[in-house]
């Protein structure tokens, strides 16, 4: 149980495009999902929060107008980097928890997307 | 704040032997949850074991031990019987107020 599909796996594309990932829980309804980021050899960097039906919550640093996040359902959300650069390139990574992802309730872990921008 | 450090940046370590991965953390929260995930080299997140703040014993998931001491703010990973297939990045969370990662520890396995 508790599988989370991410989609696309790997993306490559030009400099000024647009790319939507999708994060969706099979088997549960996530009431949270996280969005990180992950340089190389690093460790994970929240990007932002979203409960299904508001707006995501960004971390501080983060860009709302370039990483535009969609929590439409209980089963998915959308990360959009719009008009992506070089700079963009990097490991994305959703999760997905049935609650606020705090005590008791690990996250379920989408198994990522390689992002590489030209 | 919320800080979580794991202090041991790469671990290498015999077939079948156990290994214990530190973390340390740091929170005003009184109630939070720690977690360990695995991050194989294909890049998939895989949750192992939780220990919840007020939680009276250690945590066990088949080879996987948490030894929690609350009063010293750790929650080391303990990997018994280690196996080839251990071989990975290992990440300690909090979760409290924020989620909180730790650094990773790269734990390599040797045969």
């Amino acid at each position: 149980g508790a599988v989370v599909s991410q989609h696309p796996s790997r993306v490559i594309c030009k400099s000024g495009t647009s790319v939507k990932i999708e994060c969706r829980s099979l088997d549960f309804q996530a009431t949270t999902m996280f969005w990180y980021r992950q340089f190389p050899k690093q460790s994970l960097m929240l990007m932002a929060t979203s409960n299904e039906g508001s707006k995501a919550t960004y971390e501080q640093g983060v860009e709302k107008d370039k990483f535009l996040i969609n929590h439409a359902s209980l089963t998915l959300s959308t990360l959009t980097v719009t008009s992506a650069h070089p700079e963009d390139s990097s490991f994305y990574i959703c999760s997905a928890s049935p609650g606020r992802g705090r005590q008791g309730q690990p996250q379920h872990f989408g198994d990522g997307t390689r992002l590489s921008i030209l | 704040a919320q800080k979580i450090t794991q202090t041991q940046p790469g671990m290498f370590v015999q077939e079948k032997e156990a290994v214990t991965l530190d973390c340390t953390y740091d929170t005003s929260d009184p109630s939070y949850g720690l977690f360990w995930y695995k991050q194989p080299s294909s890049g998939e997140m895989i949750f192992l074991i939780y220990q919840g703040s007020y939680d009276q014993q250690n945590a066990t998931e088949g080879r996987y031990s948490l030894n929690f001491q609350k009063a010293r703010k750790s929650a080391n990973l303990v990997i018994s019987a280690s196996q080839l297939g251990d071989s990975a990045m290992y990440f300690c969370e909090m979760g409290a107020q924020k989620l909180v990662f730790g650094q990773g520890t790269r734990l390599t396995i040797n045969p």
